[in-house]
């Protein structure tokens, strides 16, 4: 079964250094992974996905991910931090052959000045 | 563009109660699905849609019941709201896509928040 572990609850981080991020995979197959953003009070706004094609994929707002399978990882970098990046981040997989998009237990980055 | 609708936004119900959750998307999405979102706990998927009138479990579906009569709308149901249900719940769909809806992103609704007394 599909599954997503996200090893930090917690990131904190000042404003214009290097974010990481870091999310671990379980599938049986070939997956799909994406990253999604929640800023509070607000609902999930899609970063940046793996679908197998490239294993960097860039996002938006700067952020991008390598897809590592001898790792079953999908971290999530970018190079510079900005206030407005602090947010929770969401880890979520998607699996051939299932419907099901299935999430981690979510990061929440906190970007101090 | 509306996208995904979820009604209402918010909501305080006492145990025992019943109420319906309605989730409304305007992109012609095959897929919908239902998460309850809870501190430390990420979100977790309580019931899903592959069509029209069809509907399956996720990972906690007890107490939960979900219809889609109509293409466009999936709704959530608590028969017996239990303070356990208490949480923020999100609404949101996908297309099938080319090829199955592996890679197809997901849109989210901006959620209800409940509670239940």
């Amino acid at each position: 079964a599909q599954s997503v572990t996200q090893l930090d609850s917690h990131v904190s981080v000042s404003e214009g250094t290097p974010v990481l991020l870091r999310c671990n995979y379980s599938s049986s197959y070939s997956p799909s992974l994406f990253w999604y953003v929640q800023h509070p009070n607000k609902g999930l706004q899609l970063l940046l996905k793996y679908t197998s094609a490239a294993t960097l994929v860039k996002g938006i707002n700067g952020f991008e991910a390598e897809f590592k399978k001898s790792e079953t990882s999908f971290h999530l970098t970018k190079p510079s931090a900005h206030m407005s990046d602090a947010a929770e981040y969401f880890c979520a997989v998607s699996e051939a052959g299932f419907q099901k998009l299935v999430f981690g237990t979510g990061t929440r980055l906190l970007v101090s000045p | 563009n509306a996208g995904v609708t979820q009604t209402p936004k918010f909501r305080v119900l006492k145990t025992g109660q019943s109420m319906t959750l309605l989730c409304a998307q305007d992109m012609n999405h095959e897929y919908m699905y239902w998460y309850r979102q809870d501190p430390g706990m990420g979100l977790r998927l309580i019931h899903y849609s592959v069509g029209e009138g069809t509907t399956a479990k996720g990972e906690v579906p007890d107490g939960y019941n979900v219809s889609r009569l109509k293409k466009q709308n999936f709704l959530l149901g608590l028969e017996s709201a239990a303070p356990s249900q208490t949480s923020v719940y999100f609404c949101a769909s996908k297309t099938m896509g080319q090829g199955g809806s592996l890679g197809t992103e997901a849109f989210f609704g901006q959620g209800t928040r409940l509670t239940v007394v």
